[in-house]
């Protein structure tokens, strides 16, 4: 069994929009923070997005300010990652990983990603 | 925003012998510092949480140190499984930020 496993990647063209999903399993999901992080090809880890076990807190990197939102559905354990305005710069693999704690703490659980890339 | 800074971004080392990666905050982290290792074209594997305390099924070989504002990732005995990236990452303060990353090679 994948704890976590993300869907929801593909081509898309600047200025527009993809869903990401993440279905976890083999835990209790709403007792933990999830968060989303990303890496272009090549390069390092960025954070993107936080969210805590009852998604009454949610964080969000700069980089993605007031175009992406995290959200989750605890009935049917999954998270989610809507993108908006999305930007060459935004191609990256998305992992979905779930933190050790409801409020925070280490990235103890990762997906095995799922690939962005925008380009006209 | 915390800036989280690796040295080196390459070593290369032998099998066998040790191995000791650094990690810089601009700002004290009160331990909430963290290292992962990545293998090519696989997802990042927590190895070390809360400055020092080793994941789930990770060997001992692997161990953290440090405190305030400068942490180690020391391999006591470089196993080939070893070789790759690793990446300490900060979740004291928003935004969570992560170093650039060290480069672990067989010399």
């Amino acid at each position: 069994d994948v704890p976590l496993l993300e869907s929801g990647g593909g081509l898309v063209q600047p200025g527009g929009s993809l869903r990401l999903s993440c279905a976890a399993s083999g835990f209790t999901f709403s007792s933990y923070a999830m968060a989303w992080v990303r890496q272009a090809p090549g390069r390092g880890l960025q954070w993107i997005s936080s969210i805590s076990n009852n998604a009454d807190a949610t964080s969000n990197a700069d980089s993605v300010k007031g175009r992406f939102t995290i959200s989750r559905d605890n009935s049917w354990n999954m998270l989610y990652l809507q993108m908006n305005s999305l930007r060459p710069e935004d191609s990256a693999m998305y992992y979905c990983v779930r933190r050790q704690t409801s409020r925070g703490g280490a990235f103890e659980i990762w997906g095995q990603g799922t690939m962005v890339t925008v380009s006209s | 925003e915390i800036v989280m800074t690796q040295s080196p971004a390459t070593l290369s080392v032998s099998p066998g012998e040790r191995a000791t990666l650094s990690c810089w905050a601009s700002q004290s982290l009160s331990g909430d510092l963290a290292w992962y290792q990545q293998k090519p074209g696989q997802a990042p594997r927590l190895l070390i949480y809360g400055a020092s305390t080793r994941a789930t099924g990770v060997p001992p070989r692997f161990s953290g140190g440090g405190s305030g504002t400068d942490f180690t990732l020391t391999i006591s005995s470089l196993q080939s499984e070893d070789f790759a990236v690793y990446y300490c990452h900060q979740y004291h303060a928003w935004p969570i930020t992560f170093g650039q990353g060290t480069r672990l090679e067989i010399k």
